[in-house]
């Protein structure tokens, strides 16, 4: 147990479909990412909020648009999804944003885009 | 764009035997950190390392940054089932806010 949390574990969606994935951290964090993990790839940084601020965001196709109503929440939605989206999504957070705060995960959200 | 390779991508051995995986960059980082991922869980943080040629044990563990920060090794002694896993390193880049992460070691230890 990490302190983060993410909801669903698993997820299958058509591609016409709308979801949501959501992170809750209880670690009184001040910054959050979304991350992608695919099989023998790196993990991609997608989104990064710091004090509930988008202040990174890599190129991220339009069909992922992410929303932080406070430090505790971090929300992923999902639309109009292609099969290559079909990954772990990963949340992590971090006391402030920089790369020598150590960044806790949550467990992931395994999505198939059919 | 920095990039960080790792080695081998697959790994299985006995309980006992010793291993080393490595982390290489052409770039300079300004710290390396070592996660370990188990199955339907996310990266864990093992350590981080700071400074040319540093040198950090953890149990069986024993960690080491490139004298040029340009590279690390994580060295096993006497594997255990337990350390299957997915081992990653991520590089944090010099002077910024971005982590690069590799794209991990995944490592079976039979019985």
């Amino acid at each position: 147990e990490t302190g983060v949390t993410q909801t669903p574990r698993h997820l299958v969606m058509g591609m016409t479909n709308k979801k949501s994935l959501k992170c809750e951290q209880h670690l009184g964090h001040n910054a959050m990412y979304w991350y992608k993990q695919s099989a023998k790839k790196p993990l991609e940084l997608m989104f990064v909020y710091s004090l509930e601020e988008r202040v990174e965001n890599n190129s991220v196709p339009s069909r992922f648009s992410p929303e932080c109503p406070n430090s505790s929440h971090l929300f992923l939605h999902l639309h109009t999804l292609q099969p290559e989206d079909s990954a772990l999504y990963l949340c992590a957070s971090s006391q402030d944003r920089g790369y020598w705060n150590e960044q806790f995960f949550g467990p992931g959200t395994r999505l198939t885009v059919l | 764009t920095q990039l960080l390779e790792q080695s081998p991508q697959f790994l299985s051995i006995q309980e006992g035997e010793n291993l080393t995986v490595y982390c290489n960059s052409s770039s300079v980082f300004s710290s390396l950190q070592w996660y370990r991922q188990e199955p339907g869980e996310g990266p864990v943080l093992l350590v981080t390392v700071v400074t040319g040629g540093e040198v950090k044990k953890l149990k069986r563990l024993t960690f080491q940054f490139g004298d040029a920060r340009k590279d690390s090794s994580l060295h096993i002694t006497a594997a255990q089932p337990g350390d299957t896993g997915l081992y990653l390193c991520a590089g944090a880049e010099a002077g910024g806010f971005k982590t690069i992460f590799g794209a991990g070691t995944r490592l079976f230890v039979k019985a």
